[in-house]
């Protein structure tokens, strides 16, 4: 167990709908990432933020956005929602901003119909 | 250019033989490059990391070998057990921007046979 948590496990949409999806990171950590796996693209880096403010953009949709609470929790919102955003969408957490460890949470399972 | 290429894309292995998974990236800039170990379900986890100042690591039955001129690194799995059988991420950060994006290779799937 990595200390991370997200939520919800599962989740099963239509397209054209939104979604947000929650991560909590480790005690002490105010780095968090999200990252989107899919069978076909591997882990891909879509932001990160830290202590609340915004760090680095990688390839995020503009139907996508993000953001980190004072409680250091953050939400992932995706909207307008396609069949090709069905993935695996992971979340992890790291003490500084630095090129140091993350841990990543267990996943949101995200399937469009 | 930000990339990390890894090969090969999955691996079979008997148990008790070495595994060894490549990558190889472009950007010098990098100065961080972790090893990630993903099974069925579960989110990747930390498996070992190097820094450039070192040309090897070693933690346990897992190494670590890199190359700066090459700009290739390298995990090795001593011993390999079933219970190693996992999708492996090599990866790299630290580039230009100092903006901490982390670029993955693509995943190597480990079989070990029993």
């Amino acid at each position: 167990d990595s200390g991370v948590t997200q939520t919800p496990k599962h989740l099963i949409t239509a397209t054209g709908q939104r979604v947000t999806l929650r991560c909590s990171p480790r005690s002490g950590d105010l780095s968090v990432y999200w990252y989107q796996q899919s069978l076909d693209q591997g882990l891909q880096f879509l932001i990160q933020y830290y202590n609340g403010e915004e760090r680095a953009k990688g390839n995020i949709l503009e139907r996508f956005s993000a953001q980190q609470f004072p409680d250091l929790h953050s939400e992932l919102n995706l909207s307008s929602l396609e069949l090709g955003d069905s993935a695996l969408y992971f979340c992890a957490s790291s003490v500084t901003s630095g090129s140091d460890e993350q841990y990543f949470g267990p996943g949101t399972r995200l399937t469009v119909t | 250019q930000q990339q990390v290429k890894q090969s090969p894309q999955s691996l079979i292995v008997q148990k008790g033989g070495i595994s060894i998974i490549n990558c190889a990236y472009e950007n010098t800039a990098f100065d961080y490059f972790p090893w990630y170990q993903q099974f069925p379900g579960k989110g990747p986890a930390l498996l070992i990391a190097i820094r450039p100042d070192v040309s090897e690591k070693k933690e346990g039955r897992f190494t670590i070998s890199f190359n700066k001129s090459a700009k290739q690194f390298s995990l090795h799995i001593m011993d390999s057990q079933p219970g190693d059988s996992a999708t492996y991420f090599c990866a790299a950060s630290g580039g230009l921007n100092r903006d901490d994006k982390i670029i993955f290779g693509k995943g190597t799937r480990l079989h070990i046979l029993p």
